[in-house]
């Protein structure tokens, strides 16, 4: 089946730095999806990209579509305490309605 | 207006033994997915229900199954617990199914099998 690998796997980083992760796939995605989960909760949605190519921002987030269409990349500016957790990417794993493939996440933690 | 909703929360079974879990969609939403997080697996997708019917199922066993109900609201079913079923079980409602409508999950229900 398909498979989405993000990376990195883990970051640590500095309260207020500038933080990239990102997504490949081996195949074609039509949607980009970028959620955020914080312990114990379900993944939360923070950005949706339909279309390669599109830069698409939210509050301090920004993610964009790759133009080849298997890759997507999410980056977080000004990075604060509460933005640590982890965040994955998926997309459609075929067709309309076959769920959703997630990458294994980025797990970010902030040191103040 | 009212999230995704999963009861029970958490959940404590003996292997062999069976459990369903419940899952109520945010109003208006027709669609409801379920998917399985471990740690080494990550998230992997169960199946989907639209309006009453399995649209699609992932690469899991028999064991799992589920079913929706005429108020959208969905149980999944599994038989004879392992202890590799140990995981949280997500939900997502979805208003129309498919990825372009986005999923919005719920908290989870803690599956442990011991």
């Amino acid at each position: 089946g398909q498979q989405l690998n993000q990376s990195p796997q883990s970051m640590f980083i500095q309260e207020g730095e500038d933080v990239s992760m990102n997504c490949t796939s081996s195949s074609i995605f039509n949607t980009w999806l970028w959620y955020k989960q914080d312990p114990g909760e379900g993944p939360v949605l923070l950005i949706a990209l339909y279309k390669a190519g599109e830069l698409t921002s939210n509050g301090r987030l920004t993610a964009q579509f790759g133009i080849t269409r298997k890759d997507s990349f999410l980056n977080i500016s000004a990075s604060i305490p509460s933005d640590v957790g982890i965040y994955f990417c998926a997309g459609p794993s075929g067709g309309g309605a076959d769920g959703l493939t997630f990458g294994k996440g980025t797990h970010l933690i902030i040191q103040p | 207006k009212a999230g995704v909703t999963q009861t029970p929360r958490y959940l404590i079974k003996t292997r062999g033994q069976q459990v369903t879990l419940s899952c109520s969609p945010i109003s208006g939403h027709r669609s409801v997915s379920w998917y399985q997080q471990t740690p080494g697996q990550g998230l992997q997708f169960l199946f989907e229900y639209f309006s009453e019917t399995q649209r699609n199922k992932g690469n899991f066993p028999g064991r799992f199954s589920g079913r929706q109900f005429s108020n959208s609201r969905s149980e999944m079913n599994v038989s004879t617990l392992e202890l590799g079923d140990s995981a949280l079980y997500l939900c997502a409602s979805s208003p129309g199914g498919g990825a372009g409508y986005g999923y919005t999950f719920g908290s989870g229900t803690r599956l442990t099998v011991v």
